[in-house]
């Protein structure tokens, strides 16, 4: 299974950019890269995904190195509400589960 | 449009009892996958369908089983309850496999209590 590295917790304060690490270390040459997100009382949410390039979306960007190991989550201005654990996770193609590991908790702190 | 929703919300059941728990994916979206969230072990993979086909399925024992109908709509079933049944279940559903690029969507999840 793909496995990933994120730090336990980090803090921001609010309406700071907030960059969220992610270290893939068996990522091979197809899989995709995805971020998740889980409010507290509430099912995982859907962030980003990006296959090499670097991607942008309402919620946030994803910054993939150059040799796919790593990739940062970039929130561009926490909210109180972006306070979740978010996870990351790579998927191979073809692939038919997510395997998450134990998240990052994001505090923002107002 | 409406997400996944998941049914019921909360569940209470005895050691030795079985439970159904179902998910009604978003319209559309042919693929459904199951997972098991705890304090503990965290989020970990049950099953994901496909057309009624079951198509990958984690480390869990035979009590853990499900299905998926012809209108995309899954069930998974428990026999034998044991207290590490425990768990908060989510069903998320996506067009595609999520290797293929695409993201799934979450329900809300059923909170089973096994006492």
């Amino acid at each position: 299974d793909a496995k990933t590295t994120q730090p336990n917790s980090m803090e921001s304060n609010e309406e700071e950019p907030v960059h969220l690490p992610c270290n893939h270390s068996t990522i091979s040459g197809t899989d995709y890269i995805h971020w998740y997100r889980q409010l507290p009382s509430q099912g995982p949410e859907y962030v980003i995904h990006g296959l090499t390039s670097n991607v942008n979306n309402r919620m946030a960007s994803l910054a993939i190195a150059e040799d796919r190991k790593s990739s940062t989550l970039i929130l561009h201005r926490a909210t109180l509400r972006d306070a979740a654990v978010y996870y990351c996770t790579d998927t191979g193609a073809g692939s038919y589960q997510l395997t998450f590991g134990k998240g990052t908790k994001l505090s923002v702190i107002p | 449009k409406a997400g996944v929703t998941q049914t019921p919300r909360y569940l209470i059941k005895t050691r030795g009892q079985q439970v159904t728990l179902s998910c009604s994916p978003i319209s559309g979206h042919r693929s459904v996958s199951w997972y098991q969230q705890t304090p503990g072990q965290g989020l970990q993979f049950l099953f994901e369908y496909f057309s009624e086909t079951q198509r990958n399925k984690g480390n869990f024992p035979g009590r853990f089983s499900g299905r998926q109908f012809s209108n995309s709509r899954s069930e998974m079933n428990v026999s034998t309850l044991e207290l590490g049944d425990s768990a908060l279940y989510l069903c998320a559903s996506s067009l595609a496999p999520t290797g293929q690029g695409r993201g799934y969507t979450f329900g809300s999840g059923t909170r089973l209590t096994v006492v």
